[in-house]
């Protein structure tokens, strides 16, 4: 079963820091989907992330996906309060061939307080 | 507004209940999904259906059964549930059936089972 783990599970911190949260696994994955989820709301996708050390910014959002292709970063600049929600990663793993199917991690509930 | 609409947003139903969660998709894709979002675990995927077919089925108890009568509606048709199905169920489509597709997720019926 292909896993990917995330953290912390819980972050809570005050407007204008910076922070970042993980995703990891042991497994390699052909890409990586970055999700956030508000309260009361499906997850929107912000942005995937294909290529080993890929970097791709959003605006105060920087993703970074490992160069082995097994884990990969949410940083955020200055976080504002609309910065808060669920972020979720998910993937497939390239090991489990043609059964390959988008797997989540548990998420990282982001808080940040004005 | 993100093209996936879910209803009822909000479901309180007995074990022997038999209700049905709606979901339609205003995006012209082909792929429909059913998930199940529980506090603290990862989004577990239940039905994948492609251009009306359903394609996935992981092993989800029969006492869900998902009905897509053509691409842009899905249903979960549910009876006699128990109080652990109780979670946030969540549609999402995607252009095409892949697990590298970018998913659009409705808001989500939240379900309770008392």
């Amino acid at each position: 079963t292909q896993l990917l783990e995330q953290s912390p599970q819980f972050l809570s911190i005050q407007e204008g820091e910076n922070l970042t949260v993980y995703c990891n696994s042991s497994s390699v994955f052909s890409s990586l989907q970055w999700y956030r989820q508000e309260p009361g709301e499906g997850p929107v996708l912000l942005v995937t992330v294909v290529t080993g050390g890929e970097v791709k910014k959003l605006k105060r959002l920087t993703f970074q996906f490992g160069d082995a292709r097994k884990d990969s970063s949410l940083h955020i600049t200055a976080a504002q309060p609309g910065d808060t929600g669920l972020y979720l990663c998910a993937g497939a793993s390239e090991s489990s061939g043609s059964a390959r199917q988008l797997t989540f991690g548990s998420g990282t509930q982001l808080t940040v307080l004005p | 507004e993100t093209g996936v609409t879910q209803t009822p947003r909000h479901l309180v139903m007995g074990m022997t209940n038999k209700k049905s969660l709606k979901c339609e998709q205003h995006l012209g894709h082909n792929a429909m999904y059913w998930y199940k979002q529980s506090a603290k675990k990862p989004l577990e995927l239940m039905f994948v259906y492609n251009f009306k077919e359903q394609t996935e089925n992981n092993s989800v108890p029969s006492r869900f059964s998902p009905e897509c009568p053509n691409s842009s509606h899905l249903f979960l048709h549910l009876h006699t549930l128990q109080p652990e199905d109780s979670a946030l169920y969540l549609c999402a489509s995607s252009q095409r059936r892949g697990w590298n597709q970018p998913q659009h997720f409705g808001d989500g019926t939240r379900l309770s089972i008392l």
